[in-house]
């Protein structure tokens, strides 16, 4: 799988949206952008994929740069519960053992303050 | 719909000693993952079942682990003997994954938070 880079760390205001970049330049044509979330000491979380298209649904929208290399999640009015660490992947198509893995890298740990 | 339910929530023990997490993945969910997390190696797979079969066990850390999932309603992760390095979060997730196409989203448990004295 590709391996994506993001920023440890982000502050954002309640209320105000947070934009989370990730970079995968080593993208390849069937590797989906997915994004997960961890709220301290739960489970991480689903929040949306892509492939290329810009996406969105009831929690967030994933934009996807033209080229691939890279996206954002934005959260379009943070709340205090949605501080968590964020986690943005690359993973394949097809069969499992073929590259579907779910390889969770450091992640990007969001606040949200009042 | 529960979600995944993991058991025990929190496990003490001391090492040497047996000790079996219990995982019951989503109904109708096919697919079914252990996870460890730590602070020093993040959150790693260790296997992957479909349809109750490991498809991939090479994140098992050594022969002192073993799972097993003996119906498509349930899993365990055993390990024997416990060693203090083992003291870690451990995480199950299920997904409706078939024909083993890893599209679908993995749904995880809350965890096992297990301390090995």
């Amino acid at each position: 799988d590709a391996k994506t880079t993001q920023p440890p760390s982000m502050d954002c205001a309640e209320g105000r949206a947070a934009n989370l970049p990730c970079n995968h330049s080593t993208i390849s044509g069937n590797e989906y952008v997915y994004w997960y979330r961890q709220i301290h000491s739960q489970g991480p979380q689903y929040i949306i994929h892509g492939l290329k298209n810009n996406e969105t649904n009831e929690m967030a929208s994933l934009i996807i740069t033209e080229d691939r290399k890279s996206s954002t999640l934005i959260l379009p009015h943070a709340t205090l519960r949605d501080t968590a660490v964020y986690y943005c992947i690359v993973r394949s198509l097809g069969i499992y053992n073929q590259g579907g893995k779910l390889i969770f890298g450091q992640g990007t740990e969001l606040s949200v303050k009042p | 719909d529960a979600g995944v339910i993991q058991s025990p929530r929190h496990e003490v023990t001391e090492m040497g000693q047996e000790v079996t997490l219990r995982c019951k993945p989503i109904s109708g969910h096919n697919s079914l993952f252990w996870y460890r997390q730590t602070m020093m190696r993040g959150l790693e797979l260790l296997i992957y079942f479909n349809n109750n079969v490991p498809i991939d066990d090479s994140g098992m850390p050594e022969d002192r682990f073993s799972a097993k999932m003996p119906n498509a309603s349930f899993s365990t992760l055993k390990i024997q003997p416990s060693e203090p390095r083992d003291s870690a979060v451990y995480f199950c997730a299920s997904s409706p994954t078939s024909m083993g196409r890893v599209t679908d989203t993995q749904y995880f448990g809350p965890g096992t938070r297990l301390t090995v004295l």
